[in-house]
């Protein structure tokens, strides 16, 4: 099984829908992040989090909000969807300490029409 | 200008070839540098973490920093066709929570 398990993996909607990514891992760590990613842009952050308690904007955070339900699960929500949130999201994990490395999912590709 | 500059290729090499994949940056401050390596529908997975400038080698890949001039590369030797994928270097500073700051990313073919 996947250490870090993102649902769904393919998603489909309308414009103005609410929609809920869901993330879950099983490698105990305590640091998660959210991600989209478009061509040729890289990865970009959304929101992070540090534990259950702290919850952190990244880079471009208008527009979603995130939820940690417990240390293994971060969800991260659209509340309106609009065409230009249409990209792959991805959520990653770390361990404690400085500069440790994070560990992807497989991904979640959202078209919004 | 984009802090971490890569070029998206594609870069399409014969099987066996050498292949120079690169990275340039502008923040001084950076000072841990990793490689992903991204298969189609997959997530990025960690491929190479480095943290001081000079070569580390880990099987057939080889990371270079050169901090001096905000360069850092990878090479590939023996390149095969299960080395097809998107390169996405990454990095940041000391003591930054781990926020890393990524390259648009460099797509490989390697051509049997």
């Amino acid at each position: 099984d996947a250490d870090v398990t993102q649902t769904p993996r393919n998603r489909i909607t309308k414009t103005g829908k609410r929609i809920m990514l869901e993330c879950s891992q099983t490698k105990g760590h305590d640091r998660m992040y959210w991600y989209r990613q478009d061509p040729g842009l890289g990865l970009r952050l959304i929101y992070y989090s540090f534990d259950v308690k702290d919850i952190n904007k990244g880079e471009i955070s208008d527009g979603y909000s995130v939820s940690r339900q417990a240390q293994a699960k971060f969800s991260l929500s659209l509340e309106s969807a609009i065409p230009n949130q249409t990209a792959l999201y991805f959520c990653a994990t770390s361990d404690l300490g400085s500069n440790q490395p994070q560990h992807f999912g497989d991904g979640t590709r959202l078209s919004i029409l | 200008q984009k802090e971490v500059e890569q070029d998206p290729g594609p870069l399409s090499v014969p099987e066996g070839a050498i292949v120079s994949l690169n990275c340039t940056y502008s923040n001084s401050a950076f000072q841990y540098f990793m490689w992903y390596r991204q298969y189609s529908r997959k997530g990025p997975e960690l491929l190479m973490y480095t943290y001081s400038s000079g070569n580390k080698e880990d099987g057939r890949f080889t990371a270079q920093v050169d901090k001096s001039s905000k360069y850092i590369s990878l090479f590939i030797r023996d390149s095969q066709p299960s080395d097809s994928a998107t390169y996405l270097c990454a990095m940041n500073p000391r003591n930054a929570g781990n926020m890393l700051t990524f390259g648009g990313g460099t797509r490989l073919m390697v051509k049997p």
